[in-house]
C-alpha cells in the first residue's frame, strides 16, 4: 500500500460545477497537508496549506483534513476552464522539512466550457 | 529576478553517463529541495539543502548527489545514469526549511536517458 493514495482520473466536470478531490494516507504521523496545482510542462504551484485537522478556505478553494479517517479533500467552487490541471496532494511529518513532502499521484481535472 | 529557475529545460543522456542539473533559488530563499517526477506520478523527494548542508534525504541511492552554493543556488548530480532516471526533475526553494507557504517550485528539467 502506497503512503498516499489519489485517484489519477481524469475527472471531467462542466464549468460552474463544484469539484471534490480527495486523498487517503496511511502514515498517522503526517501533520502538514498541502494541495498543489500543476499545469502541463510546469512545476507544482501551492494552493492550500493546512496544519493538522480542520478546514481552510481561500476564495473558491476549501481544504479539509480529517486525521481520524486519514482523509483530505479539496473543494473547488464555481469551477472554470482555467482550473483544468493536475491536482497533487502532499503531506509531511516534520516541521523542519528534512523529511520532504510525500505526494499523491495527482488527479487530472478537466473543466468543460 | 523572482521565482525559481532551472537549467537546462530538456536534456538527453546515454545510459551510464553523468548529468548535472542547476537551480537558482528565489530571492531571499535559503533552502532548496530536489524532487523526481516520473511520467504520471507525483514528485518524489530526493534531498534538501539548507545553508550549504544536506539536511534531509529521501529513498534515493548515493549516485544522486547535490551541492548548494553560498548564493543558495544548487546542483543535482546523477552518476551512472539508468533508463529509469528518465523523469522531470524539480527544484523547490523556501525562505526557511519547512515553510510551506513559501515553497516555490521551478518548471523543472526533463531528463531522458536512452
Amino acid at each position: 500500500q502506497k503512503e498516499v493514495e489519489q485517484d489519477p482520473g481524469p475527472l471531467s466536470v462542466p464549468e460552474g460545477a463544484i469539484v471534490s478531490l480527495n486523498c487517503t494516507y496511511s502514515n498517522s504521523a503526517f501533520q502538514y497537508f498541502m494541495w498543489y496545482r500543476q499545469y502541463s510542462r510546469k512545476g507544482p504551484e501551492l494552493l492550500m496549506y493546512t496544519y493538522s485537522s480542520g478546514n481552510k478556505e481561500d476564495g473558491r478553494f476549501t481544504a479539509q483534513v480529517d486525521k481520524s479517517s486519514k482523509y483530505i479533500s479539496l473543494f473547488i467552487r464555481d469551477s472554470q476552464p482555467s482550473d483544468s490541471a493536475t491536482y497533487l496532494c502532499a503531506m509531511r511529518v516534520s516541521g523542519g522539512g528534512a523529511d520532504g513532502l510525500t505526494f499523491g499521484k495527482g488527479t487530472h481535472l478537466i473543466i468543460q466550457p | 529576478e523572482t521565482g525559481v529557475t532551472q537549467s537546462p529545460t530538456h536534456l538527453i543522456k546515454t545510459r551510464g553517463q553523468q548529468v548535472t542539473l542547476r537551480c537558482s533559488s528565489q530571492s531571499g530563499h535559503n533552502t532548496v529541495s530536489w524532487y523526481q517526477q516520473a511520467l504520471g506520478q507525483g514528485p518524489q523527494f530526493i534531498f534538501q539543502y539548507y545553508r550549504e548542508e544536506e539536511n534531509g534525504r529521501g529513498n534515493f541511492p548515493p549516485r544522486f548527489s547535490g551541492l548548494q552554493f553560498p548564493n543558495y543556488s544548487s546542483e543535482l548530480n546523477v552518476n551512472a545514469l539508468e533508463l529509469d532516471d528518465s523523469a522531470l526533475y524539480l527544484c523547490a526553494s523556501s525562505p526557511t526549511p519547512g515553510t510551506e507557504s513559501g515553497y516555490t517550485f521551478g518548471s523543472g528539467t526533463r531528463l531522458t536517458v536512452v
